[in-house]
């Protein structure tokens, strides 16, 4: 099946800083990608679907100036945690629907953030 | 929006026997639904799925029912192995946005 990846797998960041992570879509073209966050053992929650060319659609809750989604390429997302804080420690996860026909989605491995 | 629920949030069965893990949806429209496996600190991975336009599939020891009158559809795991232990996720999905059941810990005792 399709691949998609994430960098970094795992960062560490102080309080008041920013993080960049990305999400590619290796053998496909992606116009649209979901970013999820999940925390430990509790399930995926969708916080935003990120559009190839628009801006990004945020799930209600959600707040847009802290996470900034940027769909820069039909094969590269980029979710950017603004002003980190130790509530923001969170594993987030991206996923992209192979287009066109849109029938299974593709989950990247994830990006486990702390915030110190 | 959707909404779907899962039941029950933890599972443990003994080697051999089998596992059901249930969900309901709110949106009628919704028309695919997948489950993923999850194994911890991994991405889930997909182990089957269903169109609303079947009641059930089966693919060796996991199966799937769906019924779309009562917005609800399950996984079925017999024979279950150590290796089946992980977190299940079932989802519903309306063109390419998918939403995700609260999960379901499962752990299959030697």
């Amino acid at each position: 099946g399709a691949v998609v990846s994430q960098h970094p797998s795992w960062v560490i960041c102080k309080s008041g800083t920013s993080v960049k992570i990305e999400c590619r879509s290796l053998d496909f073209q992606a116009t649209t990608m979901f970013w999820y966050r999940q925390f430990p053992k509790q399930s995926l929650m969708l916080m935003a679907t990120s559009n190839e060319g628009s801006k990004a659609t945020y799930e209600q809750g959600v707040e847009k100036d802290k996470f900034l989604i940027n769909h820069a390429s039909l094969t590269l997302s980029t979710l950017t945690v603004t002003s980190a804080h130790p509530e923001d420690s969170s594993f987030y996860i991206c996923s992209a629907p192979d287009y066109p026909a849109y029938n299974e989605q593709f989950f990247g491995p994830g990006t486990r953030l702390t915030v110190l | 929006g959707e909404n779907v629920e899962q039941h029950p949030s933890t599972l443990s069965v003994q080697e051999g026997d089998s596992a059901v893990i249930k969900c309901t949806y709110s949106d009628s429209a919704s028309n695919y639904f997948p489950w993923y496996k999850q194994e911890l600190g991994k991405r889930p991975q997909l182990i089957i799925d269903i169109r609303s336009n079947v009641g059930e599939k089966k693919d060796q020891r996991i199966a799937v029912t769906l019924n779309k009158t009562a917005k609800h559809f399950s996984l079925h795991i017999t024979e279950t192995q150590p290796e089946d232990s992980a977190v299940y996720f079932c989802a519903a999905s309306r063109g390419n946005q998918f939403y995700f059941g609260t999960g379901t810990s499962l752990t299959v005792i030697p």
